[in-house]
Order: structure tokens, then sequence, then C-alpha cells
């Protein structure tokens, strides 16, 4: 399996900020995953980023609050805007790496917004 | 769309025995693909195991095993000689048709607790 870091780990954020996540992954992968976990929940998907291409979003999460990056094979961007209580979640990113009998994920960002 | 009911919120289970944890799915997709992971304390995602529609044996994979039972549209975890380790959430995921572009749906998880 890939190695695929996350940065930050962990942050606590202000209300009405932003914070960028950054997904690593030291292989090329087409597909990256972003998805949501809110506190005692599952988890769910908040856009699939192609490289080379608009993201895709799921129902319920639209571009302005989370706008994506993928500007190259290797690393993707997640930020969440004009962060309030309700986006307190662990994040993590999953990148598609060719097999469709696997799917790993990052170790996740755990974020708090105070 | 794809959706999967996993309907064990929670569970106790002596250590060394084994522990059925059940999943059942609903998609109109022919083929697909079946995942369990299991999410400790720390929060990672660890896969386990997969399972695809068209797999006509049960995957494997050491300790843990799925028990696939197509027409009945589950796919159970089954966990053999269950340590303290095991303690953990455990979700049933899957993905439709489109492979690797498509991401996984989960279920709501099921949180296991290995007793001494």
């Amino acid at each position: 399996s890939a190695v695929i870091s996350q940065k930050p780990s962990r942050d606590i954020c202000q209300r009405g900020t932003s914070l960028t996540i950054q997904c690593q992954v030291d292989s090329q992968v087409t597909m990256m995953f972003w998805y949501r976990q809110q506190p005692g929940q599952s988890l769910t998907l908040i856009a699939t980023a192609n490289q080379g291409s608009e993201a895709t979003y799921e129902s319920g999460f639209v571009i302005d609050k989370f706008p994506i990056s993928r500007p190259n094979l290797t690393f993707s961007t997640l930020t969440v805007s004009n962060m309030s209580p309700e986006d307190s979640s662990i994040y993590l990113c999953s990148p598609g790496l060719g097999g469709h009998n696997e799917q790993f994920f990052g170790p996740g960002t755990r974020l708090t917004v105070l | 769309a794809q959706k999967i009911t996993q309907t064990q919120p929670g569970m106790f289970v002596q250590e060394k025995e084994a522990v059925t944890l059940d999943c059942t799915y609903d998609t109109s997709d022919q083929s697909y693909g079946l995942f369990w992971y299991k999410q400790p304390s720390s929060g990672e995602m660890i896969f386990l195991i997969y399972q695809g529609s068209y797999d006509e044996q049960n995957a494997t994979e050491g300790r843990y095993s799925l028990n696939f039972q197509k027409a009945r549209k589950s796919a159970n975890l089954v966990i053999s000689a269950s340590q303290l380790g095991d303690s953990a959430m455990y979700f049933c995921a899957m993905r439709g048709s489109g492979g690797g572009a498509d991401g996984l749906t989960f279920g709501k998880g099921t949180h296991l607790i290995i007793q001494p």
C-alpha cells in the first residue's frame, strides 16, 4: 500500500476562519476522495477530485465551502472555509490507487472549531 | 445509490471468542465491492478485507473473514479468536459499479469491546 500523509494532524480554529488540509501520497493517483467524519458518526464522502478537472461534490457539500485543489498526481488540498463549530470533524483523504479491491485512507486531520 | 446498514451499535465479547459483525447493503448495481474497516480510538481507518460481488468464495485475511450472502445482501465480518486489541469501531462500506472511480458509502458502524 502507498504511504499517505496529511497535514495538519489536528488543529483548533476560530469560527469564521479557514483551514487548508494537505494530503500527500508517495505514488501517483488519478482520483482523490475526501471524507468527513463528524463526532460519533460515520464517514461521509465530501467530493472526488480527479487531476485536471473540477472536483465533483456530493449532495450537501459545495465548492465555496470546501474548495479542493489537485495540482499534481501526488498531492491534494481540501479547504474548510468560513468555519463554524459544526465543521468540527475528522477529515480524511483517500487516494484511488488503481486497485478496485482496496481503498486506503490518510491518517486524518482532527479539526475543532471554537 | 448505495445503502449500508449495520444494526449493532455496540457489542461486548469475551476475549478468544469469535465475533460476527452484521452488515446488510442495498444497491441496484450488478457489480459492486464491499469493504470492512477498523477504526481504533486513534481515529485512523484500517482496511481489513474486501469482497467483490462476483467473487465466488468468501474473502479471508488472517483472523478476518467475510460471510458474503449475495441473495440476502449481507456481508458480515467474522473475527476469529478475538483479542483485546480488536476493541474498536468497525465500519462496513461499499462502492458501486464505477469501481475505483467511485467513493465509498459507509454504514454507521459497530463499537466492539473485547473483555478479558
